[in-house]
């Protein structure tokens, strides 16, 4: 079975500018969840959705956004982007049949804003 | 905001058991306690998780302290691939899939 996909891998952006990141869960899976990794921070996490709508969110300002499709696909968007929000972000997906802690992780997509 | 308190890092000699303790001193009586790991510029790793019992899988075992303040994950036969940092997390079964990641113990296997 196909692990948890990201694109693209790696993306430079300029501030000011807007970003679209792409996460295909694994087969099966209904729920993802987006990370953010900095290393002042740590791994900290954004959203989680499920059957398209949005049922967790972290403590994150409103330019962070994300939306699920029908067949689980899950997109984030930043926009108005800033220095800071270069970072490793994480997509995760699971069963979440019993809202279980298992997640299963993709590589990341590595953000870079100048 | 639920904490776990892990050493920033240890070291552990190729081939033996490598032991991770935990403190989660506050933990409630429904919340799980999860063992994830990153190695460098992957994702992280989902290893075990565990309530009240001892659990054991082909990764892992997990100990957890009977007044479950503490727990500790055990690598049996630590490899130079087993080099990470590792994470345990405390979570509600019935929280969504939000995880609350901490600083976590850098673990270096040694030759």
């Amino acid at each position: 079975k196909a692990g948890v996909t990201q694109t693209p891998r790696y993306l430079i952006k300029t501030r000011g500018q807007q970003v679209t990141l792409s996460c295909s869960p694994i087969s099966g899976h209904r729920s993802v969840s987006w990370y953010q990794q900095t290393p002042g921070q740590g791994l900290q996490f954004l959203f989680e959705y499920f059957s398209e709508t949005q049922r967790n969110k972290g403590n994150f300002p409103g330019r962070f956004s994300g939306r699920q499709f029908s067949n689980s696909r899950s997109e984030m968007n930043v926009s108005t982007l800033e220095l800071g929000d270069s970072a490793l972000y994480l997509c995760a997906s699971s069963l979440a049949q019993r809202r279980t802690g298992e997640q299963y992780f993709g590589p990341g997509t590595r953000l870079t804003v100048t | 905001d639920a904490k776990t308190t892990q050493p920033p890092s240890m070291d552990c000699a190729e081939g033996r058991a490598a032991n991770l303790p935990c403190n989660h001193s506050t933990i409630s009586g429904n919340e799980y306690v999860y063992w994830y790991r990153q190695i460098h510029s992957q994702g992280p790793q989902y290893i075990i998780h565990g309530l009240k019992n001892n659990e054991t899988n082909e990764m892992a075992s997990l100990i957890i302290t009977e007044d479950r303040k503490s727990s500790t994950l055990i690598l049996p036969h630590a490899t130079l691939r087993d080099t990470a940092v590792y994470y345990c997390i405390r979570s509600f079964n019935n929280a969504g899939n939000m995880l609350t990641f901490g600083g976590g113990t850098r673990l270096m296997v040694k030759p």
